[in-house]
């Protein structure tokens, strides 16, 4: 089985900083897809960014952008320029290929950005 | 844009109760989810349907029942209520096609359900 590992329960920021969120997982797996999923305070959840783990390049969706070791089954996100908005719960998250729908998800980092 | 909505935001019950939590998404996705989330344990599926009258179960099925009579909506019953379901549930809908689990969840604003 899957197992998915977010070892930061909480961590925090200056505004304007960078900051990364680490995330490890577990399968036996060759094809999957990797997902870091944002949960603003009393907002709906949203996607941040997902990686395909066939891909050798790094995801990067604006400010938003992944390190993806897929030998070392690592997975980090990292938030540039963090802004007041940032704060939230991120989540990481696995699915498979080919196979059942489902995610397994990590327990979560929240993450507060200071001004 | 995807809508997902659910029922209720906050809920309270008392044990013993039927409770239900329902979910309507407005994309006509095939697959749906209820999650529970818990500080800590990050979220855990409890059922998924992948088509109307399809369900499976989760990692946490035990207590809970789903029923998807209607390909829109997918609603999760506590069929008697007990004060360790107290948490936040949280409905997922997925479109289908060949690489179904690389599509966005589009995830509805959860109901914080309290049984007391």
């Amino acid at each position: 089985a899957q197992t998915v590992t977010q070892s930061q329960p909480e961590m925090s920021v200056q505004e304007a900083e960078t900051v990364t969120l680490s995330c490890t997982y577990d399968t036996s797996e060759n094809n999957y897809y990797l997902f870091w999923y944002k949960q603003p305070p009393s907002r709906q959840m949203i996607l941040v960014i997902r990686q395909e783990a066939y891909k050798q390049q790094n995801a990067t969706e604006n400010r938003f952008s992944v390190n993806f070791q897929k030998a070392a089954k690592s997975f980090s996100l990292k938030i540039s320029d963090s802004q007041l908005g940032d704060t939230a719960m991120y989540f990481c998250a696995f699915g498979t290929q080919g196979g059942s729908e489902k995610l397994v998800f990590g327990k979560g980092t929240k993450l507060t950005v200071n001004p | 844009d995807v809508k997902v909505t659910q029922s209720s935001r906050y809920l309270v019950k008392r044990t013993g109760e039927k409770v239900f939590l329902e979910c309507v998404q407005d994309m006509d996705h095939e697959n749906m989810f209820w999650y529970r989330q818990d500080p800590g344990l990050g979220l855990r599926l409890i059922y998924f349907s992948y088509d109307v009258k399809m369900k499976e179960k989760g990692d946490i099925p035990e207590g809970y029942s789903v029923s998807r009579e209607k390909k829109e909506r997918f609603s999760l019953i506590l069929e008697s209520a007990s004060t360790n379901q107290t948490s936040m549930y949280l409905c997922a809908t997925i479109a289908g096609g060949a690489r179904v689990s690389y599509n966005e969840q589009f995830f509805g604003p959860g109901t914080r359900l309290t049984v007391l």
